[in-house]
């Protein structure tokens, strides 16, 4: 059962243009939310996180929106640049918890210069 | 650089042998956590320990094991290996272990391959 799920395994966009990645998740505990980009031959590094007390975090061409009600996440990439492309992983929590991860499968973004 | 000293990088064995993946977290950090990426999977859980004890599970397989020493560095042995383990193990630490909250910090990963 993934209860984290990426539905698109890949995305191409044109470099300036917006990139959205989405996720969707089952799991109603779940109550911390993060995203982490993977390049090739590196593991995942974390990018931005969100509490399910926000609906919205950003931090610089990065914006994270939470609709806990559809219990899903998107990550907005804008403008989108071509060191943007990697693989981005969604990730949720239980926070208070033993802090572990339940990843989605991740969806490959390509930008194109 | 996150830190996080995963070894070795690339490991080919073959199918019934023992293998063991080593993990040495960044400096301060309590928490080692171990995730296995297979082909076309996300990274699965498969425990984590903190300052030495195990504090949860995941999907780990009862011929999987590990430990965390006292200088926080973290084993994980992998045995009676069969071709469906070949995957990239990741390791991850970060400073919280109970409260949860952050990120975690992860390894370059080992990639295990079975013959």
């Amino acid at each position: 059962d993934q209860q984290v799920k990426q539905n698109s395994p890949s995305l191409s966009v044109q470099e300036g243009r917006i990139s959205i990645l989405n996720c969707d998740y089952t799991n109603s505990m779940f109550d911390y939310f993060l995203w982490y980009k993977k390049y090739p031959a590196e593991g995942p590094t974390f990018l931005i996180s969100i509490s399910s007390i926000k609906d919205k975090n950003e931090d610089g061409r990065f914006t994270v929106f939470l609709n806990k009600s559809a219990k899903h996440l998107s990550l907005h990439i804008v403008p989108s640049q071509p060191g943007d492309s990697a693989v981005y992983f969604c990730a949720a929590s239980r926070g208070g918890s033993n802090y572990k991860l339940t990843f989605g499968k991740g969806t490959l973004l390509t930008v194109n210069p | 650089d996150s830190g996080v000293t995963q070894t070795p990088k690339h490991l080919i064995t073959a199918t019934g042998q023992r293998v063991t993946l080593r993990c040495s977290p960044r400096s301060g950090d309590l928490s080692v956590y171990w995730y296995q990426q297979s082909l076309d999977q996300g990274l699965q859980f498969l425990i984590q320990y903190y300052n030495g004890e195990e504090r949860a599970k995941g999907n780990i397989l009862e011929r999987f094991s590990a430990q965390q020493f006292p200088d926080l560095h973290s084993e994980l042995n992998l045995s009676s290996l069969e071709l469906g383990d070949s995957a990239l193990y990741f390791c991850a630490s970060s400073p919280k272990g109970v409260l949860g909250g952050g990120e975690l910090f992860f390894g370059e990963g080992s990639r295990l391959t079975v013959l």
